[in-house]
């Protein structure tokens, strides 16, 4: 089992506060770096798939960075909303057809 | 919402039983996996179907078991539950292609209680 880890666990902003939040995977045998939004009651929704180092990939105001070197990734969200709120989860990818998820972090946007 | 659907949204069941879940993909996906999300973690892979076969397994021991219709739906089937299987299970479809790693759509889900 490969760690996949993210950090923080939870984390509360202000509504319009800008914020990031990192996942840390090996840097070994990778082939993908899936980022997904969890809402509550709802089916996680994909955001991004990265494959390359060095990767940027941006959806309105949701934007990731991907090294895959150091095995890290950074989640930005810019002007928060309250409709960010969610768990986002972080899904490692190897050359096989397993995905090895972190246990998320749970982002609150206070209004 | 994906287009994937799964059934039941929630079961309760007793330890020993056994238990099958179903999902159906979205329209243009060939593959499905199954992954069990247990309390505090993050889903774990069970197996993945391509074109009616397994196509890659996690680290669960055979009890787990699944089948992929030539419509691509998929069952879930989990014999001698014990308290531990208690979890959501979800299902993702997706479509598999040689030259790119395509995004996985879930579904919303299955809550199975072991008592």
């Amino acid at each position: 089992i490969l760690n996949v880890e993210q950090s923080p666990q939870s984390l509360h902003v202000q509504e319009g506060d800008s914020t990031n939040f990192t996942c840390s995977f090996p840097s070994s045998n990778f082939y993908a770096l899936h980022w997904y939004r969890w809402e509550t009651a709802k089916s996680p929704e994909a955001l991004f798939v990265m494959t390359l180092n060095g990767d940027e990939k941006k959806k309105g105001r949701i934007s990731a960075t991907l090294n895959t070197k150091e095995g890290y990734s950074y989640l930005y969200i810019k002007g928060s909303q309250p409709e960010d709120s969610a768990t986002y989860l972080c899904a490692f990818k190897t050359g096989a057809n397993n995905l090895f998820f972190g246990t998320g972090t749970r982002l609150t946007v206070i209004p | 919402e994906t287009g994937v659907t799964q059934s039941p949204t929630h079961l309760i069941k007793t330890r020993g039983q056994q238990v099958t879940l179903r999902c159906s993909s979205q329209s243009g996906h060939n593959t499905v996996s199954w992954y069990q999300q247990a309390l505090g973690q993050g889903p774990q892979f069970i197996f993945q179907y391509y074109r009616e076969e397994e196509n890659g397994r996690g680290n669960f021991p055979p009890r787990f078991s699944g089948l992929q219709f030539p419509n691509y739906s998929s069952e879930l089937n989990v014999n001698a539950l014990e308290l531990d299987d208690s979890a959501l299970y979800l299902c993702a479809s997706s479509r598999t292609g040689q030259l790119r790693t395509y995004e996985q759509y879930f579904g919303p889900g299955t809550r199975l209680t072991v008592t």
